[in-house]
């Protein structure tokens, strides 16, 4: 019984280009959470994705982020032309309906923008 | 909006020491709680959580932790703590109702345990 699978783990990306952050939800999860963890921060909520929909992306930079969680396939992070501030530890959670609280984690993805 | 302030960044302890890990919230309603712990290189993994019930909430690996509605803390606690123990522990809150399931995540403590 797998869990989150994100991937990749790390991801080099130079400045001005696009990363593209992928994550599978636990079989049977519908509802994904993306995190960002910043250095010497904690965790801050990004967005929320119900399959084909975005429920609530009040933690999205207004700029340059997007996230999609289509029918099929993974949920996919976003981030056009890239820069420094981005660098950060980014993870996805989980869970099996709205109010399943104790959502299950992925092991992140850490995005060095150089 | 909510917060949560996690009062020690860095501890340090010897293997059978006691362990307490301080978690404050700021919040204007009803909170489901939670502690989770990441180990060096792996993911997050839910430690114990709060929604409902006796304030002492068990955990897994010996981990409990104390709601205290009165002073809007959380704190978690284990007797005797081991060099596996070392880890970064996160504490979280979430509203009871309404705001889906996002979480407030505190900036962590990084605990090492010595021999």
């Amino acid at each position: 019984n797998a869990g989150v699978m994100q991937n990749p783990r790390h991801l080099v990306r130079r400045r001005g280009q696009e990363a593209r952050l992928r994550c599978s939800p636990m079989k049977g999860h519908s509802h994904v959470y993306w995190y960002r963890q910043l250095p010497e921060e904690g965790l801050k909520f990004m967005v929320y994705l119900q399959k084909e929909n975005i429920i609530d992306e009040s933690g999205m930079p207004k700029e340059r982020f997007s996230a999609e969680f289509p029918k099929e396939g993974p949920s996919i992070l976003r981030i056009q032309q890239v820069v420094r501030g981005d660098s950060a530890a980014y993870f996805c959670a989980s869970s099996p309906g709205q109010d399943s609280y104790g959502y299950t984690f992925g092991s992140g993805t850490r995005l060095t923008v150089v | 909006a909510q917060s949560v302030s996690q009062h020690n960044h860095h501890v340090i302890l010897s293997e059978a020491a006691s362990l307490e890990l301080g978690c404050n919230y700021s919040y204007g309603g009803t909170v489901n709680l939670f502690w989770y712990v990441q180990y060096p290189g792996q993911h997050l993994q839910l430690l114990l959580k709060y929604f409902s019930g006796d304030p002492l909430v068990k955990g897994i690996k010996g981990f409990e932790a104390e709601f205290i509605k009165s002073k809007f803390s959380f704190n978690l606690r284990k007797p005797s703590v081991q060099w596996s123990d070392t880890a970064e522990y996160f504490c979280a809150v979430g509203p009871l109702t309404g705001g889906g399931n996002k979480l407030t995540f505190g900036t962590g403590t990084q605990l090492k345990v010595e021999l």
